[in-house]
């Protein structure tokens, strides 16, 4: 079956350093993917995506890698800050007969140490 | 912020009950799906409508329903509610079928006893 999954459930890092967030998917024939930040009472807040035609695509503070060869993907924060604190999901895009839906994987627990 | 809302934030409700649970989508965004997230889980897809039609379904059964309204708001039905329904149901706009970024509201926390 289709399924996203998380290396690691929490990740505690010291502010300011770099935070890496793994990812692996099952589905070989994906084409976009999707990191989502969700605070605590609140619902998921998009924060990058990919297409599998990339390898790499960076935006404000945070870069998404993809390797389709291992179907893994990451997501890299630099300079964490407090406000960074959350469960961050890697999402699949998955096809439907009509429409598409989006898999999670479990998430990972970022805890950014002052 | 999105532009998605949902109402109530918080439910209570016990087992054998029904429930309605509402989302308002992005203006201009006709597509909306709908999520459960299980405590310490990652969110499930429960159905996604396109023009008030229903087009994609996940694993869950019929007492779970849905409805969307030309004014972009729609609505989750759940019947006969048992408690393994107590979570936290998202639901999610995008602006066209088959457009991938879905934008989440804040969510239903719903508490079945």
């Amino acid at each position: 079956g289709e399924s996203v999954g998380l290396h690691l459930p929490t990740l505690s890092v010291q502010e300011g350093d770099n935070s890496i967030i793994n990812c692996a998917y099952s589905n070989s024939a994906s084409d976009y993917f999707i990191w989502y930040k969700q605070e605590s009472g609140k619902g998921p807040q998009f924060i990058i995506d990919i297409r599998s035609n990339m390898d790499k695509r960076q935006g404000q503070r945070v870069t998404v890698l993809l390797n389709k060869t291992v179907k893994h993907l990451s997501l890299q924060i630099a300079a964490t800050q407090p406000g960074d604190s959350a469960v961050y999901f890697c999402a699949e895009n998955s096809l439907m007969e009509y429409g598409n839906k989006l898999v999670f994987g479990a998430g990972t627990i970022l805890r950014v140490k002052s | 912020e999105t532009g998605v809302t949902q109402s109530p934030t918080h439910l209570i409700k016990t087992r054998g009950q029904q429930v309605t649970l509402r989302c308002s989508s992005q203006s201009g965004h006709n597509t909306v799906s709908w999520y459960q997230q299980a405590l310490g889980q990652g969110p499930q897809f429960i159905f996604q409508y396109y023009r008030e039609e229903e087009n994609g379904r996940g694993n869950f059964p019929p007492r779970f329903s849905g409805l969307q309204f030309p004014n972009y708001s729609s609505e989750l039905n759940v019947n006969a509610l048992e408690l393994d329904d107590s979570a936290l149901y998202l639901c999610a706009s995008s602006l066209e079928e088959g457009q991938e970024t879905q934008y989440f509201g804040p969510g239903t926390r719903l508490l079945v006893l």
